[in-house]
């Protein structure tokens, strides 16, 4: 059964870099698209981007150019860096698998969530 | 890319159906037959209850279902029960990725 598991700093500096990696276990990274979503507290979800297994993206216009994700398939990983963060970003950060190999299919598989402060 | 539209909250009586609507615009409900519903309870992970409009994935109860018409898709829970108490979040693809509803907080009366 595969299982995803966030993790990377719970505390980030206002205009550093939020870094989180999410770890896939069994069963394969490949072939499938992953997105990262967040979900501020008491707030709704919100989608942040995806990653296909052959490296392409696509992530939200709201995030501008302040999103990066990659992928390490040998490590069965894929990650999010999120640049220059606001308060605004304090989130419950998931990664989510898309159901099969489409990028239009919902999200069938979510990691537990990390809870990431952006403070000083 | 503004957030779907969802009522903030909805109240039922055990035993009652009730409807949750979710209105977008033609790029996005309106023009794809990819709207998701997740049920999330307080402090835990949404999970998956309806794929494209109307399919339910194994294992989730078919006292849930999904349909669309035009921009606007609609969850249906008949018979509701206590465990339904929840958030109720909708989603759909559109070619700049995916575009979740503002959430819809169901009460059980």
């Amino acid at each position: 059964q595969v299982q995803l598991q966030e993790s990377g700093p719970g505390l980030v500096q206002p205009s550093e870099t939020l870094s989180l990696t999410c770890t896939v276990s069994g069963g394969s990274i490949s072939s499938y698209y992953w997105s990262w979503i967040r979900q501020p507290p008491g707030r709704g979800l919100e989608w942040i981007g995806y990653i296909y297994s052959s490296g392409t993206t696509n992530s939200n216009v709201s995030f501008k150019s302040r999103v990066t994700i990659s992928i390490d398939t040998s490590k069965s990983q894929f990650s999010l860096n999120l640049s220059s963060v606001t308060a605004a970003d304090t989130a419950v950060y998931y990664c989510a698998r898309h159901q099969t190999p489409r990028v239009r299919d919902a999200f069938d598989i979510w990691g537990q969530g990390t809870m990431v402060t952006v403070s000083s | 890319q503004s957030a779907l539209t969802q009522p903030a909250s909805v109240s039922g009586s055990p035993g009652q159906p009730i409807t949750i609507s979710c209105t977008g615009t033609s790029s996005d409900i309106g023009g794809y037959n990819y709207v998701s519903w997740y049920q999330q309870h307080p402090g835990k992970v949404p999970k998956l209850l309806i794929y494209d409009v109307g399919n339910r994935p194994s294992g989730v109860s078919n006292r849930f279902s999904g349909s669309k018409s035009a921009n606007t898709a609609s969850l249906t829970i008949s018979g509701l029960q206590a465990e339904d108490e929840a958030d109720y979040y909708c989603s759909s693809y559109t070619t700049r990725g995916t575009l979740f509803g503002g959430g819809t907080k169901l009460t059980v009366l």
